[in-house]
Formats: structure tokens, C-alpha cells, sequence
């Protein structure tokens, strides 16, 4: 069975641009959730989609945005990018909306290097 | 709002050592409480997750027991081996917010 595969696995833009990240959760999953992961703020939430809705969202400016289609796939976009959203993104997904008995199976990330 | 502490935020011991990673979470509403592992430059990799209504669970070499009322939990790994060095971090499953992680610990495990 596939992992989940993020992709690209690395991109470099300069501020002032847009960038789209996607992921393809393993088949089966229909929770799609996205992190960022800094050296300085840790791993922190984005939002997650389930069914093609928005359940959750994490606390950051509307200038990242997500969504997911009908086959479960998911992209995440970043407008206006700022020095700060270097990071590492993750994106996991899992059976259902919470982890009760299906734990999150994280893909291997997409390095964005803003400069 | 759920803050999640991880102590040591370092940690390097000899191969075979026993050792044990802490966590803490300020909210005690969780879901769960999940550990995870990351190598460097890669994903997470899910080691165990802990109900809200369970004590532990084991994987193998690997322990995680949850105190809820204390909001605490501890990974306990024996007989330590090189290939365990990585950065363990574990994270709470709230209502809202999905998962919140600590900083993790980084842990070296010397040949």
C-alpha cells in the first residue's frame, strides 16, 4: 500500500510569489491535515479537510489556503510568500477525522525555501 | 489552548542503555496522545498512540504510558540501539485543533 506522497519535495520562490503544494493520502484515507514544521515554532496545525470540507484550521493568515477534491487529494497554497514560510510542510492522512483507532501516517514533507 | 512540553529537549546515552522521554500537555480534554519519530530531512513516522481511556501501549522495545489527570506522558525505550537516534516528539489530539506537538527530544545513541 502507498504512502502518502507529497509533492514537489523541494521549491524555491521568492517573496512576493504564490506556491501550491499537494499531497495524495493513502487510498482509503479521507482526512487530509497539513503542518508546518520551523526550527524556531516547532510543528504547528494548518488545517485539515475531510470530505472536501474544512473541519479544522490552525491560527495562520489567510494567505494559506487548502483544499481537498473528490478523490481525497489535497493542495495547499500559499500566497504573497513571506521570508518567514521557509519550512518544512507535512501533510498526513488518516481513516477519519480523529485519530481513534488510525493513527496520522505523515508523508515525507515539501522544503520551501523563500528568498 | 493545548501547550505540549517535551523534556530533555536533548538526550545522548551509551547502546543498551534503558532510557525515558517526557511529555507534558496543560489540557486534559485529549483525544489521545500520540509519539512520533522524524529523521532528518523526512516525515513522521507514528511509534504509538495512547487513548484517552488507556494507560499504555507497547510496541517492541517501546513503551508510552499516559497519566491524563497529571498530563503526563512518558516513552520508555530499552536496550537502546544507534539505529534509534532521531528526534521523538509526541503530540496531543484535541477537539479543534487536530494535533499538538511538543519540540521534541532529539536522541543520540553512541555505538
Amino acid at each position: 500500500k502507498a504512502g502518502v506522497t507529497q509533492t514537489p519535495r523541494y521549491l524555491i520562490k521568492t517573496r512576493g510569489q504564490q506556491v501550491t503544494l499537494s499531497c495524495s493520502p493513502i487510498s482509503g484515507h479521507r482526512s487530509v491535515s497539513w503542518y508546518q514544521q520551523t526550527p524556531g515554532q516547532g510543528l504547528q496545525f494548518l488545517f485539515e479537510y475531510f470530505s472536501e470540507t474544512q473541519r479544522n484550521k490552525g491560527n495562520f493568515p489567510g494567505r494559506f489556503s487548502g483544499r481537498q477534491f473528490s478523490n481525497s487529494r489535497s493542495e495547499m497554497n500559499v500566497s504573497t510568500l513571506e521570508l518567514g514560510d521557509s519550512a518544512l510542510y507535512l501533510c498526513a492522512s488518516s481513516l477519519d477525522i480523529t485519530s481513534y483507532n488510525s493513527p496520522l501516517h505523515f508523508g515525507n514533507g515539501t522544503r520551501l525555501t523563500v528568498t | 489552548k493545548q501547550e505540549v512540553t517535551q523534556i530533555p529537549a536533548a538526550l545522548s546515552v551509551p547502546e543498551g542503555e534503558n532510557l525515558v522521554l517526557n511529555c507534558s500537555f496543560t489540557d486534559s480534554a485529549i483525544y489521545n496522545l500520540q509519539w512520533f519519530r522524524q529523521d532528518p530531512g523526512k516525515g513522521l513516522t507514528s511509534l504509538l498512540l495512547i487513548q484517552s481511556s488507556q494507560r499504555e501501549q507497547t510496541s517492541g522495545r517501546l513503551n508510552a504510558s499516559l497519566d491524563k489527570s497529571s498530563g503526563r506522558s512518558t516513552l520508555y525505550i530499552a536496550a537502546s540501539q544507534p539505529g534509534d537516534s532521531a528526534t521523538y516528539l509526541c503530540a496531543a489530539e484535541t477537539s479543534g485543533s487536530r494535533l499538538t506537538f511538543g519540540e521534541g527530544t532529539q536522541l543520540t545513541v553512541n555505538p
